[in-house]
């Protein structure tokens, strides 16, 4: 099976930078997805990583290290459209491609 | 343009009645899943199917049921035997190693 823990709630001010985390057990792995989702809309896919490293896309960064089961998703230059749950979600093994999902993050930003 | 549909929007369910909610891709996604998201919740597995007339139980699959007839169609049916099926449902198709493309998500209320 998988576990995936983040953090409930973080807050941050507009203009400055945030970092989630999420942590994860999991029998296989076969790479890890962070979505942003706005209340009452769909996920949306901001990036996946599934080798050890940094992965960069304009204001968001994820980056991985599989040894240590642990992701965070860097956010900068942060704007109050930002405020949303971040989602992160890990695919196992076995010839599947089923994410699953820890329960989100709820970013507030502030000005 | 390529997407994943889900209808209705809102649907409202009475005690002991079962509704059907529609999920259609034109992504030719080979995987279709059904979550089930609850307020402050992750999002949890319902069932999923990885090809035509064959599918899977998630986590939660008690009280729902689906077919596979099509490629394009992953319906849910939330059966009375579900006593708490007020959530939002969202429907998501991948095709291998990629991200999961969501629908817009159907909210079912109780009445």
């Amino acid at each position: 099976g998988q576990n995936i823990d983040q953090p409930t709630e973080m807050t941050a001010t507009e203009g400055a930078i945030v970092q989630i985390n999420c942590t994860y057990q999991t029998s296989g792995f076969n790479g890890l997805f962070w979505y942003q989702q706005h209340a009452g809309e769909a996920p949306t896919f901001l990036s996946y990583n599934v080798l050890d490293g940094l992965e960069e896309k304009g204001r968001f960064s994820s980056f991985l290290s599989r040894s240590k089961g642990y992701s965070y998703l860097l956010l900068k230059e942060l704007q109050m459209k930002d405020s949303a749950s971040y989602l992160c979600a890990v695919r196992g093994t076995g010839g599947s491609y089923i994410p699953t999902f820890g329960r989100g993050t709820s970013l507030i930003v502030h000005p | 343009d390529g997407g994943i549909t889900q209808s209705p929007k809102y649907l409202f369910r009475k005690e002991g009645q079962n509704v059907t909610l529609s999920c259609e891709q034109n992504l030719n996604h080979d995987a279709m899943y059904w979550y089930r998201q609850d307020p402050g919740q992750g999002l949890r597995l319902i069932y999923y199917s990885q090809i035509v007339n064959d599918f899977q139980k998630g986590d939660i699959a008690e009280g729902y049921s689906v077919s596979r007839e099509k490629k394009e169609s992953f319906p849910l049916t939330v059966t009375s035997a579900q006593k708490n099926p007020t959530a939002f449902y969202l429907c998501a198709s991948t095709r291998e190693n990629t991200e999961a493309f969501f629908g817009q998500g159907t909210r079912l209320t109780v009445v």
